[in-house]
């Protein structure tokens, strides 16, 4: 049962476009939403995280648009540049006693110059 | 401050043999969480240490175990290993068991023949 899904799988955005990624969970326990970054060769980094206590959350170029009725969550990324290009992964977790993360399959964003 | 670091990079082991790998966590932090990730895939969560203890398990058999050590630094040992063992296993650390900011480490690429 996968708990979290991501789309698109690839994704290929022009510099200076907006790159969307979405994602849907199932479990209404979650409470943590968090988007990491991963580079090749390199382990996920934690890019920007949001509660279910708020629609939106900024940070620079990169937002996060959760909707908790549809189970929805969104990341956002305005004036895509080339060094954007890596794979994206929404997480979701629940408070359990212990932290753990339930991650999607990933996005493949590439970025044309 | 220190970050996440695993070792060793690279390893090829054959079916049946038994492997362990390391990971030293960052500064300040007591808890280490191992994930395994399967090309194409997300990082999918194997267990959580806390202060020398298992704290938390996912869906992985038995013959995944792991230790943690008084420096919080950790191992993740794998007995019998299967062909689809074949994965990037990634170590992260967080400040606490309930803090869900994880960083990870570039992780070990496992390869089974």
């Amino acid at each position: 049962q996968q708990q979290v899904k991501q789309s698109p799988q690839s994704l290929i955005v022009q510099k200076g476009g907006i790159s969307i990624i979405n994602c849907a969970y199932e479990n209404t326990a979650f409470d943590y939403f968090p988007w990491y970054q991963q580079f090749p060769g390199k382990g996920p980094a934690l890019l920007i995280a949001i509660r279910p206590d708020v629609s939106e959350k900024k940070e620079g170029r990169f937002t996060i648009s959760f909707n908790k009725s549809a189970k929805q969550f969104s990341l956002h990324i305005m004036d895509s540049q080339p060094g954007d290009s890596a794979t994206y992964f929404c997480a979701a977790s629940r408070g359990s006693g212990y932290s753990t993360l339930t991650f999607g399959k990933g996005t493949m964003l590439l970025v044309s110059p | 401050e220190t970050g996440v670091t695993q070792s060793p990079t690279h390893l090829i082991k054959t079916r049946g043999q038994q492997v362990t790998l390391r990971c030293s966590s960052q500064s300040g932090h007591n808890t280490v969480s191992w994930y395994q990730q399967a090309l194409g895939q997300g990082p999918q969560f194997i267990f959580q240490y806390y202060r020398e203890e298992e704290n938390g398990r996912g869906n992985f058999p038995p013959r995944f175990s792991g230790l943690q050590f008084p420096n919080y630094s950790s191992e993740l040992n794998v007995n019998a290993l299967e062909l689809d063992d074949s994965a990037l296993y990634l170590c992260a650390s967080s400040a606490d068991s309930y803090n869900e900011k994880l960083f990870f480490g570039s992780g070990t690429q496992l390869s089974v023949l």
